[in-house]
């Protein structure tokens, strides 16, 4: 059974830092690309980062310079490294599986990592 | 990039009504469309993708169509499992604006 499971969630103030995780288990992680999805409260879903296979990163504007992607194929575990925080990165985090025939297409999901960006 | 628009963005139906949502992109993304399913408090679930495939266990009820443009997600007879909030994807590239913004489906 694939499962995919995010931790390193929390509050944290303004300009703070947190990294978080999703530990994959079930699947090759090694060979499907990545990504972590966002949603604010009481809002629809946001594509932040991506990373592939090879280990090219992708990220969105709102975030590039200040999140860092990362995988650890070792460990079947994707990271994001989070600097700089906003109120406005608030939200639940979830990582996403990329579908074998389309990488930007999330076939399997985490039930998400909690972060609140607040003083 | 390119933008995604659903209508309606709240649809009130009964146990066992035919619904469709429709989906509008800004630009053609020939048929890499996708649909998820959320619930409250738990994660998106993928049901179909390349415009009208459905994801394995998905059942036959759900079904979407549509290219280029224009798309639509018919459910032929509304179980209360269904109760659910929807989104259109495209996959054409990573973009945070990919999802549409979602369709509240509820009880009558």
């Amino acid at each position: 059974e694939v499962q995919l499971l995010e931790s390193g969630g929390g509050l944290v103030q303004p300009g703070g830092s947190l990294r978080l995780s999703c530990a994959a288990s079930g699947f090759s992680f090694s060979t499907y690309a990545m990504s972590w999805v966002r949603q604010a409260p009481g809002k629809g879903l946001v594509w932040v980062s991506g990373i592939s296979v090879s280990g090219t990163t992708y990220y969105a504007d709102s975030v590039k310079g200040r999140f860092i992607i990362s995988r650890d194929n070792s460990k079947s575990t994707l990271f994001v490294q989070m600097n700089s925080l906003r109120a406005e990165d608030t939200g639940v985090y979830f990582c996403a599986r990329g579908h074998l025939t389309g990488t930007r297409l999330f076939d399997q999901w985490g039930q998400g990592t909690q972060v609140t960006v607040s003083s | 990039d390119i933008q995604m628009t659903q209508s309606p963005s709240t649809l009130s139906a009964s146990v066992g009504d035919r619904v469709t949502i429709t989906c509008r992109a800004s630009q053609s993304i020939s048929s890499w469309l996708a649909w998820y399913q959320q619930k409250p408090g738990k994660a998106p679930k993928l049901l179909i993708y390349r415009a009208s495939s459905l994801d394995s266990g998905v059942p036959s009820r759900f079904s979407g169509s549509g290219s280029g443009t224009q798309f639509t997600l018919t459910i032929s007879s509304l179980q209360p499992d269904d109760f659910a909030t929807y989104y259109c994807q495209h996959y054409i590239t990573y973009s945070p604006e990919s999802f549409g913004q979602g369709t509240k489906l509820e009880i009558k």
